[in-house]
Protein backbone atom coordinates (compact mmCIF):
# COMPACT_ATOMS: atom_id res chain seq x y z
CA UNK A 1 0.00 0.00 0.00
CA UNK A 2 1.15 3.73 -0.52
CA UNK A 3 1.16 4.62 3.46
CA UNK A 4 1.16 2.62 7.32
CA UNK A 5 -2.23 1.05 7.58
CA UNK A 6 -3.91 0.57 10.88
CA UNK A 7 -7.27 -1.35 11.59
CA UNK A 8 -9.80 -1.38 13.19
CA UNK A 9 -10.07 2.90 13.00
CA UNK A 10 -12.21 2.88 15.88
CA UNK A 11 -12.47 0.28 18.63
CA UNK A 12 -14.90 0.47 21.67
CA UNK A 13 -14.52 -2.05 24.25
CA UNK A 14 -15.83 -3.43 27.91
CA UNK A 15 -13.76 -3.40 30.75
CA UNK A 16 -12.10 -6.81 31.04
CA UNK A 17 -12.32 -7.86 27.32
CA UNK A 18 -9.20 -8.63 24.57
CA UNK A 19 -8.35 -6.42 22.00
CA UNK A 20 -6.06 -6.78 19.00
CA UNK A 21 -4.66 -3.92 16.59
CA UNK A 22 -2.92 -4.34 13.40
CA UNK A 23 -0.59 -2.56 11.55
CA UNK A 24 0.31 -2.85 7.74
CA UNK A 25 3.31 -1.00 7.33
CA UNK A 26 5.13 -0.07 4.24
CA UNK A 27 6.16 -2.58 1.91
CA UNK A 28 9.53 -3.39 2.31
CA UNK A 29 9.77 -1.18 5.73
CA UNK A 30 12.35 -2.90 8.24
CA UNK A 31 11.44 -1.53 11.52
CA UNK A 32 7.82 -0.88 12.91
CA UNK A 33 7.01 0.97 15.70
CA UNK A 34 3.96 1.33 18.60
CA UNK A 35 2.88 4.35 20.06
CA UNK A 36 0.16 5.23 22.74
CA UNK A 37 -0.99 8.94 22.39
CA UNK A 38 -3.63 9.71 25.15
CA UNK A 39 -5.79 12.53 24.77
CA UNK A 40 -4.01 16.06 23.93
CA UNK A 41 -0.60 14.09 24.30
CA UNK A 42 2.17 13.50 22.66
CA UNK A 43 3.00 9.81 21.51
CA UNK A 44 4.37 7.65 24.08
CA UNK A 45 6.95 4.62 22.84
CA UNK A 46 5.76 1.08 23.32
CA UNK A 47 7.66 -1.10 21.18
CA UNK A 48 10.22 -1.48 18.50
CA UNK A 49 10.76 -4.10 15.69
CA UNK A 50 13.28 -4.94 13.18
CA UNK A 51 11.91 -7.34 11.28
CA UNK A 52 10.25 -10.05 12.76
CA UNK A 53 12.52 -9.07 15.95
CA UNK A 54 11.19 -7.47 18.94
CA UNK A 55 14.23 -5.11 19.84
CA UNK A 56 12.70 -2.91 22.37
CA UNK A 57 9.62 -3.60 24.55
CA UNK A 58 10.95 -1.27 27.36
CA UNK A 59 7.80 1.17 27.07
CA UNK A 60 5.09 -1.83 27.22
CA UNK A 61 3.19 -0.82 30.54
CA UNK A 62 2.33 -3.90 31.62
CA UNK A 63 2.37 -8.12 30.81
CA UNK A 64 -1.22 -7.29 29.53
CA UNK A 65 -0.22 -5.60 26.74
CA UNK A 66 1.60 -7.83 23.72
CA UNK A 67 3.06 -7.35 20.43
CA UNK A 68 4.04 -9.49 17.71
CA UNK A 69 5.43 -9.52 14.20
CA UNK A 70 6.17 -13.53 12.73
CA UNK A 71 6.62 -12.80 9.34
CA UNK A 72 8.46 -9.40 9.85
CA UNK A 73 5.65 -7.28 7.80
CA UNK A 74 2.09 -7.21 9.30
CA UNK A 75 1.92 -6.53 13.04
CA UNK A 76 -0.49 -6.87 16.23
CA UNK A 77 -0.96 -5.37 19.09
CA UNK A 78 -2.81 -7.28 21.67
CA UNK A 79 -4.44 -6.09 24.80
CA UNK A 80 -5.34 -8.34 27.39
CA UNK A 81 -8.12 -7.44 30.15
CA UNK A 82 -8.62 -3.39 28.93
CA UNK A 83 -8.78 -1.47 31.54
CA UNK A 84 -10.49 2.12 31.01
CA UNK A 85 -6.71 3.67 31.20
CA UNK A 86 -6.16 1.88 28.01
CA UNK A 87 -7.92 4.43 26.48
CA UNK A 88 -6.20 5.98 23.81
CA UNK A 89 -4.88 5.78 20.22
CA UNK A 90 -2.30 3.67 19.44
CA UNK A 91 -0.23 5.01 16.25
CA UNK A 92 1.90 2.56 14.51
CA UNK A 93 5.23 3.62 12.55
CA UNK A 94 7.21 2.04 10.01
CA UNK A 95 10.67 2.90 8.57
CA UNK A 96 12.56 1.88 5.95
CA UNK A 97 15.94 1.46 7.47
CA UNK A 98 16.95 -0.65 10.34
CA UNK A 99 18.72 1.73 12.38
CA UNK A 100 20.09 5.41 12.66
CA UNK A 101 18.18 7.85 10.25
CA UNK A 102 15.19 6.90 8.37
CA UNK A 103 11.79 9.06 8.52
CA UNK A 104 9.05 7.42 10.78
CA UNK A 105 6.01 7.32 8.75
CA UNK A 106 2.98 7.05 10.86
CA UNK A 107 -0.39 5.39 10.07
CA UNK A 108 -3.75 6.92 11.16
CA UNK A 109 -4.05 4.95 14.50
CA UNK A 110 -6.58 2.74 16.36
CA UNK A 111 -8.34 4.82 18.85
CA UNK A 112 -9.73 2.80 21.75
CA UNK A 113 -12.01 3.30 24.10
CA UNK A 114 -12.89 1.36 26.96
CA UNK A 115 -16.31 1.62 29.09
CA UNK B 1 15.34 8.52 30.42
CA UNK B 2 14.66 11.73 28.31
CA UNK B 3 12.56 14.09 29.02
CA UNK B 4 11.14 16.69 26.30
CA UNK B 5 9.73 19.94 27.31
CA UNK B 6 7.45 21.97 24.59
CA UNK B 7 5.95 25.21 24.77
CA UNK B 8 3.73 26.92 24.16
CA UNK B 9 0.90 24.73 24.16
CA UNK B 10 -1.27 26.94 22.45
CA UNK B 11 -0.22 29.27 19.48
CA UNK B 12 -2.59 31.71 17.83
CA UNK B 13 -1.20 33.68 15.02
CA UNK B 14 -2.18 35.93 11.85
CA UNK B 15 -1.72 34.94 8.57
CA UNK B 16 1.38 35.82 6.94
CA UNK B 17 3.16 36.27 10.38
CA UNK B 18 5.64 33.90 11.90
CA UNK B 19 5.38 31.13 14.88
CA UNK B 20 8.08 29.92 17.10
CA UNK B 21 7.51 26.63 18.94
CA UNK B 22 10.60 25.87 21.68
CA UNK B 23 11.66 22.67 22.76
CA UNK B 24 14.26 21.69 25.26
CA UNK B 25 15.77 17.98 26.06
CA UNK B 26 17.37 16.20 29.03
CA UNK B 27 19.40 13.68 27.96
CA UNK B 28 23.11 14.92 26.64
CA UNK B 29 23.27 12.41 24.78
CA UNK B 30 20.28 12.83 21.94
CA UNK B 31 21.27 13.69 18.60
CA UNK B 32 18.16 13.55 16.42
CA UNK B 33 15.40 15.71 16.44
CA UNK B 34 12.41 16.12 14.12
CA UNK B 35 9.40 18.09 14.15
CA UNK B 36 6.00 16.39 13.43
CA UNK B 37 2.66 17.79 12.20
CA UNK B 38 -0.21 16.24 13.19
CA UNK B 39 -4.06 17.01 11.50
CA UNK B 40 -6.90 15.87 13.45
CA UNK B 41 -7.56 12.68 12.92
CA UNK B 42 -4.17 11.39 11.10
CA UNK B 43 -1.43 10.43 12.23
CA UNK B 44 1.63 12.31 12.88
CA UNK B 45 3.57 13.53 9.48
CA UNK B 46 7.07 14.16 9.58
CA UNK B 47 8.26 17.81 8.55
CA UNK B 48 11.45 18.67 8.99
CA UNK B 49 14.08 16.98 11.31
CA UNK B 50 18.06 18.12 12.17
CA UNK B 51 20.48 16.15 14.14
CA UNK B 52 23.70 16.80 16.36
CA UNK B 53 25.88 17.67 14.01
CA UNK B 54 24.01 20.65 12.22
CA UNK B 55 22.98 24.03 14.00
CA UNK B 56 20.35 24.97 11.38
CA UNK B 57 18.42 23.81 8.99
CA UNK B 58 15.91 25.08 6.41
CA UNK B 59 13.16 23.84 3.61
CA UNK B 60 11.36 26.35 2.36
CA UNK B 61 9.22 28.15 5.21
CA UNK B 62 10.29 26.08 7.95
CA UNK B 63 13.43 25.98 9.41
CA UNK B 64 15.13 24.42 12.87
CA UNK B 65 17.99 25.49 15.28
CA UNK B 66 19.91 23.69 17.37
CA UNK B 67 21.43 24.66 20.17
CA UNK B 68 23.41 21.82 21.56
CA UNK B 69 24.78 23.41 24.86
CA UNK B 70 21.79 24.35 26.23
CA UNK B 71 19.50 21.28 24.94
CA UNK B 72 17.01 23.00 23.24
CA UNK B 73 15.28 23.50 19.61
CA UNK B 74 13.66 25.29 17.79
CA UNK B 75 10.41 25.23 15.09
CA UNK B 76 10.69 28.28 12.99
CA UNK B 77 7.57 29.10 10.70
CA UNK B 78 7.36 31.76 8.28
CA UNK B 79 4.70 33.45 6.35
CA UNK B 80 2.43 31.10 7.78
CA UNK B 81 -1.04 30.84 6.14
CA UNK B 82 -4.09 28.84 7.38
CA UNK B 83 -3.06 25.06 6.22
CA UNK B 84 -0.38 25.34 8.90
CA UNK B 85 -2.72 25.01 11.43
CA UNK B 86 -2.12 21.77 13.26
CA UNK B 87 -0.71 19.91 16.16
CA UNK B 88 2.97 20.18 16.15
CA UNK B 89 5.24 17.65 18.31
CA UNK B 90 9.15 18.13 18.93
CA UNK B 91 10.98 15.12 19.62
CA UNK B 92 14.34 13.75 20.66
CA UNK B 93 16.26 10.63 20.35
CA UNK B 94 19.82 9.00 21.07
CA UNK B 95 19.26 6.10 18.62
CA UNK B 96 18.22 7.42 15.55
CA UNK B 97 14.83 6.79 14.38
CA UNK B 98 13.18 4.80 17.12
CA UNK B 99 12.08 5.44 20.80
CA UNK B 100 11.62 8.80 19.98
CA UNK B 101 10.95 10.68 22.99
CA UNK B 102 7.85 13.46 22.21
CA UNK B 103 7.00 16.78 23.54
CA UNK B 104 3.45 17.43 24.24
CA UNK B 105 2.51 19.42 21.35
CA UNK B 106 1.24 22.66 20.20
CA UNK B 107 -1.58 23.77 18.74
CA UNK B 108 -0.85 26.38 16.13
CA UNK B 109 -3.84 28.22 15.18
CA UNK B 110 -3.10 30.43 11.91
CA UNK B 111 -6.39 33.11 11.25
CA UNK B 112 -6.50 34.80 7.81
Amino acid sequence: GAGVSQSPRYKVAKRGQDVALRCDPISGHVSLFWYQQALGQGPEFLTYFQNEAQLDKSGLPSDRFFAERPEGSVSTLKIQRTQQEDSAVYLCASSLYGSNTGELFFGEGSRLTVL
Amino acid sequence: GENVEQHPSTLSVQEGDSAVIKCTYSDSASNYFPWYKQELGKGPQLIIDIRSNVGEKKDQRIAVTLNKTAKHFSLHITETQPEDSAVYFCAASKNSGYALNFGKGTSLLVTP
